[in-house]
């Protein structure tokens, strides 16, 4: 199974501010099925990016995700208040999908 | 529009059994994978498994932690997914989420439902 690690725990920034979250498993994810959810409070998650860079219907560009094998990352370019919420990466290239832990972008 | 709607969700005592299912319209069911995900009170997401379609063999997958124990089906004529629950631990308590993936990423959770409550306790 692999397991995925994120850092860091929990993001405080301000508005306008740029957020990049790191997303690391413990072995490489085929193909780049690499995916990023977020989720706010008392919601379903919803899908921002698959594919590793690919932004899901709707979702928009200050929205970006990068990287390949072990290493991804999700990049927030300026922070609106909409924003703040747990942002979670997933694996999917193996026969059993895993979540990471969750990061918490917070207003500092 | 997409809709997944789930139900069955409640207490159950430890060692108990629950059947969960997930009504699905707004697409064609039977072309489409469908996943679980739950979710405990104030933690991380965890993917619980997944059905694929029967031009994919209805082919099962499940996470470690509920391998043996939690079986997913489906009927297609019903356009309804099924989590069969058995031998329940407190852990297992969580939200229950059915999910379909996007038709652009096979193995994504592009649509969720609102989600049932599963409280395993005695």
């Amino acid at each position: 199974e692999i397991v995925l690690t994120q850092s860091p725990g929990t993001l405080s920034l301000s508005p306008g501010e740029r957020a990049t979250l790191s997303c690391r498993a413990s072995q490489s994810v085929s193909s780049s099925y690499l995916a990023w959810y977020q989720q706010k409070p008392g919601q379903a998650p919803r899908l921002l990016i698959y594919g590793a860079s690919s932004r899901a219907t709707g979702i928009p560009d200050r929205f970006s995700g990068s990287g390949s094998g072990t290493d991804f990352t999700l990049t927030i370019s300026r922070l609106e208040p909409e924003d703040f919420a747990v942002y979670y990466c997933q694996q999917y290239g193996s026969s059993r999908n895993t979540f990471g832990p969750g990061t918490k972008v917070d207003i500092k | 529009e997409v809709q997944l709607v789930e139900s069955g969700g409640g207490l159950v005592q430890p060692g108990g059994s629950l059947k969960l299912s997930c009504a699905a319209s707004g697409f064609t069911f039977s072309g489409s994978a469908m996943h679980w995900v739950r979710q405990a009170s104030g933690k991380g997401l965890e993917w619980v498994g997944r059905i694929r379609s029967k031009a994919n063999s209805y082919a099962t997958a499940y996470a470690a932690s509920v391998k043996g124990r939690f079986t997913i089906s489906r009927d297609d004529s019903k356009n309804t997914a099924y989590l069969q629950m058995n031998s329940l631990k407190t852990e297992d308590t969580a939200v229950y989420y059915c999910t379909r993936p996007c038709i652009a990423a096979a193995g994504t959770n592009c649509y969720w439902g609102q989600g049932t409550l599963v409280t395993v306790s005695s």
